[in-house]
């Protein structure tokens, strides 16, 4: 089993939808997370850290759910350039500087 | 922002040559990281390293050694190349348990 497991899709999604990234990990001892935004043929980069309590930023939603041991990322009202692969990324455990990606999730949004 | 420079975007190497990948970073972060991503295997953690002269194995460490003589440069070393190399080799920047930036990434293929 991967330590960190993302739904690959691809969600292909009409412009205005709102779509949904679930990820789950599998060691308990992880202590922080992320999700990053992937262009093809580009570097990943970080789309938003991931809090217990939740958080927002603009039309995106992250979550936490230590206990189920997932996350999630919510994109409301999709726009064209939010196609890309999303990375789920979970960190710690028994080495903190240590990264796990999840293999990403693939978004294509359509006029 | 955080800078990390890759020397080569894409680089061409013929089987059983001795390959170099240098990174560089300028946010003087303890933590440098090289991954690989392979289409469907998503990124996987070749080697890390949390000062200067320490390095430790990541996931599939294999076939490549790595240098970090001062705390700003990370090399990856292909000792000798092979066909299974050809891939994106990212490397990244990060405090412990924290965002990772990454540099733009080297698109090498072994012939």
């Amino acid at each position: 089993r991967k330590e960190v497991e993302q739904d690959p899709g691809p969600f292909n999604v009409p412009e205005g939808a709102t779509v949904a990234f679930n990820c789950t990990y599998s060691n308990s001892a992880s202590q922080s997370f992320f999700w990053y935004r992937q262009d093809c043929r580009k570097e990943p980069k970080l789309l938003m850290s991931v809090y217990s309590s939740g958080n927002e930023d603009g039309r995106f939603t992250a979550q936490l759910n230590r206990a189920s041991q997932y996350i999630s990322l919510l994109i409301r009202d999709s726009k064209l350039s939010d196609s890309a692969t999303y990375l789920c990324v979970v960190n710690g455990g028994a080495n903190a500087g240590k990264s796990t990606f999840g293999d990403g999730t693939t978004l294509t949004v359509k006029p | 922002d955080v800078k990390v420079t890759q020397s080569s975007r894409y680089l061409v190497k013929r089987t059983g040559e001795k390959v170099f990948l240098e990174c560089v970073q300028d946010m003087d972060h303890e933590n440098m990281f090289w991954y690989r991503q392979d289409p469907g295997l998503g990124l996987r953690l070749i080697y890390f390293s949390y000062d200067v002269k320490m390095k430790e194995k990541g996931d599939i460490p294999e076939g490549y050694s790595v240098s970090r003589e001062k705390k700003e440069r990370f090399s990856l070393i292909l000792e000798s190349a092979s066909t299974n190399q050809t891939s994106m080799y990212l490397c990244a920047t990060g405090g412990a348990g924290e965002k990772l930036f990454f540099g733009s990434g080297t698109q090498l293929s072994v012939l």
